[in-house]
């Protein structure tokens, strides 16, 4: 089993949707969490990060963490083209001290 | 904002030559990083620097090594290249340890080793 799981995609959604991006991870103990967006070609950059159970919205992007079920996901309101991208999830765990990073799930929003 | 700077965007080198991957970053961070990212395979720690001469090796830091002369300054070393380090390599700086606060990367350096 994989430290931190993500469906790979491509997860093709029309402009004016919700996307959902979903991650799972093994470490019980994992304390932070990361989403990095990446456009083809270009390092990652990231979109929002949690810690705490429950929801953080910024914008269009809402981060969910559910702890007692190891998964934390990105949702993206209002999906635009420009949103087309591989979303990467980071788990941090062994006390602050390790980063995983999940392979990444490939976003199209087509219009 | 954070900027971080790889000093080459694409490279092109030959088996067995010695490799200098640099990163400076401008936001005296204390942390510092280097990945490799691979289809299918995401991003991997190669190593990973809390301090100036101090380092710490990642997940995979067979055939590489390191040096931070500098708080700014983080460089790989490739001491002699093969064809399966041909990969896409990003720095990155934190203000905190790896899992605690976020990652700023570099541009990222896509190295071919023919």
């Amino acid at each position: 089993q994989k430290e931190v799981e993500q469906n790979s995609g491509p997860l093709s959604v029309p402009e004016g949707a919700i996307a959902s991006l979903n991650c799972t991870y093994s470490d019980r103990g994992s304390q932070s969490f990361f989403w990095y967006r990446q456009y083809s070609g270009k390092s990652p950059e990231l979109i929002m990060f949690i810690y705490s159970n429950g929801d953080k919205e910024d914008g269009r992007f809402t981060a969910q963490l559910n702890k007692a079920s190891q998964y934390v996901s990105l949702l993206i309101r209002d999906s635009q083209p420009s949103d087309s991208a591989t979303y990467l999830c980071a788990v941090g765990s062994g006390g602050y001290n390790k980063l995983i990073f999940g392979a990444g799930t490939r976003l199209a929003v087509h219009p | 904002d954070v900027k971080v700077t790889q000093s080459s965007r694409y490279l092109v080198k030959r088996t067995g030559e010695k490799v200098f991957l640099e990163c400076v970053q401008d936001m005296d961070h204390e942390n510092m990083f280097w990945y490799r990212q691979d289809p299918g395979l995401g991003l991997r720690l190669i190593y990973f620097s809390y301090d100036v001469k101090m380092k710490e090796k990642g997940d995979i830091p067979e055939g590489y090594s390191v040096s931070r002369e500098k708080k700014e300054r983080f460089s790989l070393i490739l001491e002699s290249a093969s064809t399966n380090q041909t990969s896409m390599y990003l720095c990155a700086s934190s203000l905190s340890g790896p899992g605690a606060s976020p990652l700023h990367f570099g541009n990222g350096t896509r190295l071919t080793v023919t």
